[in-house]
């Protein structure tokens, strides 16, 4: 499983409400990654961090912020959830990127429920 | 851009007959692809993957896929399903950026198995 854990592992809120979700990684991974999946989409990217520091965005990040402070941890947080961040998110994690990308591998998701 | 088109959003076939599982890539260069498979309530496992060695990959659980460029497909196949082959199926292409490497995912075939 690639060391990877995700929490919390199922959520409800309220609109309006700020939330984070974590990613802890315990294999040293540089690249991680947060997806969210919805029926009929596959998996969509959201935002990924090539290093401690380094972030940028996927092709869905509005609503969405990250951060990475120590290697073993990705937060994905969103500011002011709305009902359409209704959804399952997966954290993913690679030891190489670019170029010469290696495999992604995935923890167990969180599924978020905004009321 | 690079995209993959699972052509069946659904599968059944009965436990001990052969599985297909139809996908198609469109690729500006020569892509690395890959399947995955989600059990329910699950995170997602890599069952194989394609980096322009052997064009007939073989992968875990009895899974194997061809990729034909010719045909801009890599079908995922397997000789006789079993129950626990019953799971939602993920092809998915790889794009490699300056920074990091971006999964595109198709939008899944569910495979139902039956006795």
């Amino acid at each position: 499983d690639a060391g990877i854990t995700q929490s919390p592992r199922h959520k409800v809120t309220e609109t309006g409400t700020p939330v984070t979700l974590r990613c802890h990684q315990t294999e040293n991974h540089r690249y991680m990654y947060w997806y969210r999946q919805d029926p009929g989409h596959g998996l969509r990217l959201i935002h990924y961090s090539y290093g401690v520091k380094d972030t940028d965005k996927g092709e869905v990040s509005d609503g969405y912020s990250v951060s990475r402070s120590k290697t073993e941890d990705f937060l994905l947080t969103l500011e002011s959830a709305t009902s359409s961040q209704t959804s399952v998110y997966f954290c993913a994690v690679a030891t190489s990127g670019g170029l010469k990308a290696d495999t992604q591998y995935f923890g167990p998701g969180t599924r978020l429920t905004v009321l | 851009a690079q995209s993959v088109t699972q052509l069946d959003s659904h599968v059944s076939v009965s436990e001990g007959t052969p599985v297909l599982l139809r996908c198609n890539y469109s690729s500006s260069y020569s892509p690395s692809l890959f399947w995955y498979v989600q059990h329910p309530n699950k995170g997602l496992q890599l069952l194989l993957k394609y980096t322009s060695a052997a064009t007939l990959v073989k992968g875990i659980n009895g899974f194997e896929a061809e990729f034909k460029k010719s045909e801009t497909s890599f079908h995922l196949t397997k000789p006789s399903a079993h129950m626990s082959d019953a799971a939602e199926y993920f092809c998915v292409v790889r794009v490699n950026t300056g920074t990091a490497s971006k999964l595109t995912f198709g939008t899944g075939t569910r495979l139902q198995v039956t006795l």
